[in-house]
This record gives C-alpha cells, structure tokens and sequence, in this order.
C-alpha cells in the first residue's frame, strides 16, 4: 500500500512569499508524481505532473522536483488566488493514491 | 472544450444503493482513462477506481471492492459510478475525473451524496 505524507500540515505565509510543500512517500513506487490545488468547495485541479512537469495553463511560479521517495511543490511568490490545500497523488499499475494535503494560509 | 457534468445531488438511506453519472464531452471514453474520486467531508480526495479507455476493464480500491461498480455508455459518452450497501461513512462529494494528458486532469463539478436514515 502506497502512504504519502505531507508536510508540514498547515503552512501560514504571507503574499509575495515562497511556499515549499513536502511529499514523502516510504518507499519508491514511481516517479510519476502530481500535486493538486483545492479550493473550498470546488474539485480539486491538478498543477504538476511527472513530478516536475507543469499542466497546462498553470503559471510558472508552481513548480515540483524529486524522485524516489522524496518530493516537493514550490510556489516561488505566493499570489492571493494561490491559497488553499495542496495535495500530492501518486500512480501505480494498481491504483492512486492521495496524501493527506497542506493547508497554505493567510497570515 | 473538455466538460464533465455530473448528475445531481443524491440523499439516501442506509444500506441503499447510489448510480452517479458523468457526461464527458470534448474526449472520448473509449482514448482515455477515467477515474472516479471521493472526498469526505473536511478530509482529503479518495480515489476509488478507475475504467480503462480501450476494453473498459475496471480497476477498485481495495476498500470499495463488492461494494462498487464503474461502468461506461460509450454511445452517449458517459460514465457511472454505482455504490451500494451505503452507510453514513458514504456521505461525500463523489467526483469523475478524467486522465487525458496525465494523472487526473479534467474533473466534474462533483456530486453530493448524503446518507441519511
């Protein structure tokens, strides 16, 4: 069973600075890594794929590395708009799997 | 201009049984995967399973297996995610998601499910 955890939980920053979001799996499963932003009551939308590779229309300031069991999700100047949960996903031949998601709050 | 719609919002009794439907358009269910994702409320998404573009083999989360069944029109182009045996633990916003360049990358608007006596 793949368990990703991410931290920290809860990350309050202010706009304009740099947010670094963890993703940490136990074991290497896959390098195809994405990270999702969620806001209330929309779905979730999916921002890095591939670990590193930004889907469409998202602006350059997301961006995500790693490999192995250790990723992470870097907002280089965090916007008003970019508030919200983040969450990590992970595929494997027999499922996906979420992390538990970091909150980026307004402080 | 790829859509998901969602059909809408369910309340139902324990132990009854939910079809949830998604109409894709601006993709073809039969090039693409398509995933189907819960979130509880205050917790995180949970993906459930998934229905392969070609064959339309299905694939469960091991918690929902028995309980759950992903099934596909490819005529009117749309999916459906059925489950039974609802409990209150099943009272969440069930999502269809759509895999077309990668991971989940096209969503419906979601649909409420409340279970209720």
């Amino acid at each position: 069973e793949i368990v990703l955890t991410q931290s920290p939980a809860t990350l309050s920053l202010s706009p304009g600075e740099r947010a670094t979001l963890y993703c940490r799996t136990r074991q290497t499963f896959s390098s195809y890594l994405a990270w999702y932003q969620q806001k209330p009551g929309q779905a979730p939308r999916l921002l890095i794929y591939d670990a590193s590779t930004r889907a469409p229309g998202i602006p350059p300031r997301f961006s995500g590395s790693g490999s192995g069991t250790d990723f992470t999700l870097t907002i280089s100047s965090l916007e008003p708009e970019d508030f919200a949960i983040y969450y990590c996903q992970q595929r494997t031949s027999w499922g996906i799997t979420f992390g538990q998601g970091t909150r980026v709050e307004i402080k | 201009q790829v859509q998901l719609l969602q059909s809408g919002a369910e309340v139902k009794k324990p132990g009854a049984s939910v079809k949830v439907s998604c109409k894709v358009s601006g993709f073809s269910l039969t090039g693409y995967y398509m995933h189907w994702v819960r979130q509880a409320p205050g917790q995180g998404p949970e993906w459930m399973g998934w229905i392969t573009p070609n064959s339309g083999d299905t694939n469960y989360a091991q918690k929902f297996q028995g309980r759950v069944s992903l099934t596909r029109d490819t005529s009117t182009n749309t999916a459906y995610m059925e489950l039974s045996r609802l409990t209150s633990d099943d009272t969440a916003v069930y999502y269809c998601a759509g895999e077309v360049i990668s991971d989940l990358d096209y969503w419906g608007q979601g649909t409420l499910v409340t279970v209720t006596s």
